[in-house]
């Protein structure tokens, strides 16, 4: 079955604009949560929806938002970029929206790799 | 809260030799853990976890890991390595109680070569 869909997969912006990032998780799958991965961090969490509803959230300011549709579909927004919001956004869903458990794998997409000039 | 802490940011090896990545974590409770493998340009895949019973968990491609409650460790191990073994590799905690999400270490890149 088709994996985790990210897209775009690369741009570039500059400082003070915003974006969009969009994910689709594997067919079947309510969760999706997003992470900014960048060098010398490691993966910081952003936030997990599960059924259009946001259930955690990370610590980062509030320039990022997110949503989920009713077809599980996920989009991300930051607003107003700064040049240390480049990174690799990465998506994951799972069947369900306790992504720690150990029964309900989550799975990776490719990322979104975000420059911000 | 929990942490986790790779304390190697790169490990070099030759291949055929054995490897141990390092990662000691942190939490007043209970935990699961993992570790996830990140090969270029793609996404995290996940390689082992911990669950509860056997100390001693074993993943795809080889690989294991041994939880140690006392040293609060997960250090994962492979016997021998391949260039293919070249990637990322993050270890990655979440808590038993309410699983709710899970904390990354900073990972390690283990660079395979001839």
């Amino acid at each position: 079955k088709a994996g985790v869909t990210q897209t775009p997969r690369y741009l570039i912006k500059t400082r003070g604009q915003q974006v969009t990032l969009s994910c689709s998780p594997i067919s079947g799958h309510r969760s999706v949560s997003w992470y900014q991965q960048t060098p010398g961090q490691g993966l910081q969490f952003l936030f997990e929806y599960f059924s259009e509803t946001q259930r955690n959230k990370g610590n980062f300011p509030g320039r990022f938002s997110g949503r989920q549709f009713s077809n599980s579909r996920s989009e991300m927004n930051v607003s107003t970029l700064e040049l240390g919001d480049s990174a690799l956004y990465l998506c994951a869903s799972s069947r369900d929206y306790l992504q720690g458990a150990p029964g309900n794998t989550i799975y990776f997409g490719e990322g979104s790799w975000l420059t911000v000039v | 809260a929990q942490s986790v802490t790779q304390l190697d940011s790169q490990v070099p090896v030759f291949e055929e030799a054995p490897v141990e990545l390092r990662c000691n974590y942190s939490s007043s409770v209970s935990v699961y853990l993992f570790w996830y493998v990140q090969y270029p340009n793609q996404g995290l895949q996940l390689l082992l976890k911990y669950l509860s019973g056997s100390t001693l968990v074993k993943g795809i491609n080889g690989f294991e890991a041994e939880f140690n409650k006392s040293q609060t460790s997960f250090h994962l191990r492979k016997p021998s390595v391949h260039i293919s073994d070249t990637a990322e590799y993050f270890c990655a905690v979440s808590a038993t109680g309410t699983a709710s999400k899970l904390t990354f270490g900073t990972g390690t890149r283990l660079q395979v070569t001839l």
